[in-house]
Parts: C-alpha cells; sequence; structure tokens
C-alpha cells in the first residue's frame, strides 16, 4: 500500500519568493513520484516525475523535486514564485509496477501575493 | 494541445436523470484508463479503473451499478452516472496510460451539478 501526505492545504508567498511544497510518502514497494498542477475547473498538468533516475528532477515552469528516499521526501519547489503560479498542486505516488495507478496527497493551494 | 480529452466539460441536470461523460485519448491508444471524483477543494479519489474489453475494476466504497463505466474502444471510456441525485455533484476526472510514452495523462475534467 502507498500513501501520500502534503503538509500545508494552504502556502501563500511572496512573488519573487521561494516555493516550498512539502510531501512525504509512504511505500512498499520502490515508488515512482509526481507532482501535478491543478488550475481552476480544470484537469491535473504534470509538473514532473521522479521514475528511479536521477534523484533531483527538473520539470516544467521552473519548478523543480528531490527524492530523498532516507526522509521519504519528494518537496517541490521553486526559486522565485510568479503570480502565475497560484494554483492547487498534488503530489502523487505509484508504486514502480502499478502501471500508473495513482494515490494522490490531499493537494496543497499555492497563493502568491504581489 | 490536450491528448485525453473529456466531454462534456460542464453538465446541469435533475435528480433522477443519467449523465453520460467521454473520455477519449486523442493519439494514442489506451487500454487502461482511470476514472476520479474530485470534491470541493479536496484532493483525487481513484473510482475506477476502466479496462478495454472487460469489466472495470472498481474502487472500495464505489457503487458499480451507480457509475457504469464501459471501455468500449482503445481510445474510448464512458462513465454514466445513473439516477443522479445533488450528492453526486462533483468534479470527476478520468486519465489514460500510454503505453508507448510510458506516460500517464489526464483529461480536462467534466463538473457535474444535479440540481
Amino acid at each position: 500500500a502507498q500513501s501520500v501526505t502534503q503538509l500545508g492545504s494552504h502556502v501563500s508567498v511572496s512573488e519573487g519568493a521561494l516555493v516550498l511544497l512539502r510531501c512525504n510518502y509512504s511505500s512498499s514497494v520502490p515508488p515512482y513520484l509526481f507532482w501535478y498542477v491543478q488550475y481552476p475547473n480544470q484537469g491535473l498538468q504534470l509538473l514532473l516525475k521522479y521514475t528511479s533516475a536521477a534523484t533531483l528532477v527538473k520539470g516544467i515552469n521552473g519548478f523543480e523535486a528531490e527524492f530523498k528516499k532516507s526522509e521519504t521526501s519528494f518537496h517541490l519547489t521553486k526559486p522565485s514564485a510568479h503570480m502565475s503560479d497560484a494554483a492547487e498542486y498534488f503530489c502523487a505516488v505509484t508504486p514502480y509496477n502499478a502501471g500508473n495507478m495513482l494515490t494522490f496527497g490531499g493537494g496543497t493551494r499555492l497563493m502568491v501575493k504581489p | 494541445g490536450a491528448v485525453v480529452s473529456q466531454h462534456p466539460s460542464r453538465v446541469i441536470c435533475k435528480s433522477g436523470t443519467s449523465v453520460k461523460i467521454e473520455c477519449r485519448s486523442l493519439d494514442f491508444q489506451a487500454t487502461t484508463m482511470f476514472w476520479y471524483r474530485q470534491f470541493p477543494k479536496k484532493s483525487l479519489m481513484l473510482m475506477a479503473t476502466s479496462n478495454e474489453g472487460s469489466k472495470a475494476t472498481y474502487e472500495q466504497g464505489v457503487e458499480k451499478d451507480k457509475f457504469l463505466i464501459n471501455h468500449a474502444s482503445l481510445t474510448l471510456s464512458t462513465l454514466t452516472v445513473t439516477s443522479a441525485h445533488p450528492e453526486d455533484s462533483s468534479f470527476y476526472i478520468c486519465s489514460a496510460r500510454d503505453v508507448r510514452r510510458g506516460e500517464l495523462f489526464f483529461g480536462e475534467g467534466s463538473r457535474l451539478t444535479v440540481l
């Protein structure tokens, strides 16, 4: 079984500030990990994914995440927030052999202040 | 552009009627599609796994007679909410797996409002 915990349902940052969205997972087998972004009334867009290659993964829109097995974490970061980053972010996990059947975290709403 | 398309994006219906939502993979064949439900300000909950040519696999607690899933072809899965009630109002999202690209793509979602 696997699960995902996203610490902080709401995160607020100023424009230009560092963005840090936290994700911790549990999985009984090696996991694949994902970050998705969702804008209002839209589906999910993949930001980045970890599939057992490099532990530091770079994604779209300047986001990156680092897989830390010892901490069972996959936190999402961006050096400088932009107003357009305001959205809901979901961390998700799937066992490496589960055919992309994802388990999602509760989501974190990112707000960016001017 | 989108590689997985859902239709309709919004639907309003009266209580007791049935509503069908389509999920299409546009440029790849998908033997497996997934249906999620998202409550307001909540995460996505997997409802069922749709398998082309066979019965869908439902998650615990999801009524299979309420939420009928048909994976009629390699590019189309449909979710029918039967005898809809206001508590069925939600955002429904599908995803499809492109084996060739090794990636899961999500549809744009369908917002169902039952009056």
